[in-house]
């Protein structure tokens, strides 16, 4: 069955500085990558997608890229903040609405 | 919309106890997942529903595990009998093909703890 692996489990910044997070899947008929992010306590919730067409796309402070070929995409969120910390979860579906999840990414933004 | 409704929000119970978790999807949602969160195994996905019919339950870990969803309002996850390892938190997601995104909104989640 599909497998996403994500690195790093634990990332800890300076407020400020970029944090990049990293998947890798190995469905090659994936086809929508979306990210989620869970604060303590909190629902997972979309914070950005990218569909298998477009190599990257950006959203204020946070890009995703996509490279297919490779089968690796990944989070990249500059100006990092505070309230950035969160566990984020990256997952891959093959359109037909199954999603399959990262193990998480810890993100420490220290002030 | 009130998003993904989930009960109980917490539920402690002792081995051997049946448990039964609710959810109920945003309204026009026509996919429902039940995903499982725990520190060792992340989120896993248990089963989801289309159009209130199960398409794939293969990440139900055990026959004591059980879903329906009788009406496209309601879903149910059941758990007899429980054990200790069944402790997590049980997260409900509902989505909608038409957003053509595959975006899953969840609920709030409900923390089971099996003592």
């Amino acid at each position: 069955g599909e497998n996403v692996e994500q690195h790093p489990s634990t990332l800890s910044v300076q407020e400020g500085d970029s944090a990049v997070i990293k998947c890798t899947y190995s469905d090659s008929a994936s086809n929508y990558f979306p990210w989620y992010k869970q604060e303590l306590g909190k629902r997972p919730q979309l914070i950005i997608d990218i569909r298998s067409n477009v190599g990257e796309k950006k959203d204020q402070r946070i890009a995703v890229t996509l490279n297919k070929t490779a089968k690796h995409f990944s989070l990249h969120i500059t100006e990092t903040q505070p309230e950035d910390s969160a566990v984020y979860f990256c997952a891959t579906n093959t359109g037909g609405f199954k999603t399959i999840f990262g193990a998480g990414t810890r993100l420490f933004v220290k002030a | 919309d009130a998003g993904v409704i989930q009960s109980p929000r917490h539920e402690v119970t002792e081995m051997g106890q049946e448990v039964t978790l609710r959810c109920k999807p945003i309204s026009g949602h026509d996919y429902l997942f039940w995903y499982r969160q725990t520190m060792m195994r992340g989120l896993e996905l248990l089963i989801y529903f289309n159009n209130n019919v199960p398409i794939d339950d293969s990440g139900m870990p055990e026959d004591r595990f059980s879903a329906k969803m009788p009406n496209a309002s309601f879903s149910t996850l059941k758990i007899q009998p429980s054990e200790p390892r069944d402790s997590a938190v049980y997260f409900c997601a509902s989505s909608f093909l038409r957003l053509n995104t595959g975006e899953l909104f969840f609920g709030e989640g409900s923390r089971l703890t099996v003592l």
